[in-house]
């Protein structure tokens, strides 16, 4: 059964770059054929999604988020990551990992507070 | 970027009923979508892969349909667990999109 856990800040300043980590527990990330992606929610809203890597380190990013995205995969500790900078009270939201369309970890909220 | 716009915002039913939900495409995404379900607190939970396949573990009430750009989700008989948000996601095109969600509630 695969597993994916989110860990980082739960606070982060505006302005500055929130940095989250999703180790993948019951599988590889090297297995291929899966999509590691990062989906958000704002509070009490739907679902954004965010961007993926795949095993490769071929990546997609929303076009909304593209030019403060980066997602990362470091296949040695079986996890990927999500950069977003710049941020503002607006990226205030609860962020999932997932192996789409499947597996989703059970998310962390980041709030975006001074 | 793809649309998705579901139908109804919320739907008030009883346990017993049978529920059907509408998930409608701005442009074909052929039979790439998805269904889940999200209770309060929880990540979301795969219900249905390629507009109609069930996926591991879902009960058989759960019945997807559709292609092109109009779905449908039908849960033949409402039980208790059932009451949730339900969403769709295009899976054709990046980047891959949500709708808006529907809620069932009692």
């Amino acid at each position: 059964q695969v597993q994916l856990q989110e860990s980082g800040p739960g606070l982060v300043k505006p302005s500055q770059t929130l940095s989250l980590t999703c180790t993948v527990s019951g599988g590889s990330i090297n297995s291929g054929g899966y999509y590691w992606s990062w989906i958000r929610q704002h509070p009490g809203k739907g679902l954004e999604w965010i961007g993926y890597i795949y095993y490769s380190g071929n990546t997609y990013y929303n076009p909304s988020l593209k030019s403060r995205v980066t997602i990362s995969v470091d296949t040695s500790k079986n996890h990927f990551s999500l950069r977003l900078t710049s941020v503002t009270a607006a990226d205030t939201a609860v962020y999932y990992c997932a192996r789409e369309p499947d597996y989703w970890g059970q998310g962390t909220l980041v709030t975006v507070s001074s | 970027e793809i649309v998705l716009t579901q139908s109804p915002v919320t739907l008030s039913s009883s346990p017993g009923e049978r529920a059907t939900l509408s998930c409608r495409a701005s442009q074909s995404v052929s039979s790439y979508l998805a269904w889940y379900q999200q209770k309060p607190g929880q990540a979301p939970r795969l219900l249905i892969y390629d507009a109609s396949n069930r996926a591991t573990g879902i009960s058989a009430r759960f019945i997807g349909s559709g292609s092109g750009t109009d779905f449908t989700l039908t849960i033949s008989s409402l039980e208790p667990e059932d009451f949730a948000v339900y969403y769709c996601q295009q899976r054709n095109n990046w980047p891959f999109t949500f709708g808006p969600g529907t809620k069932v509630d009692i």
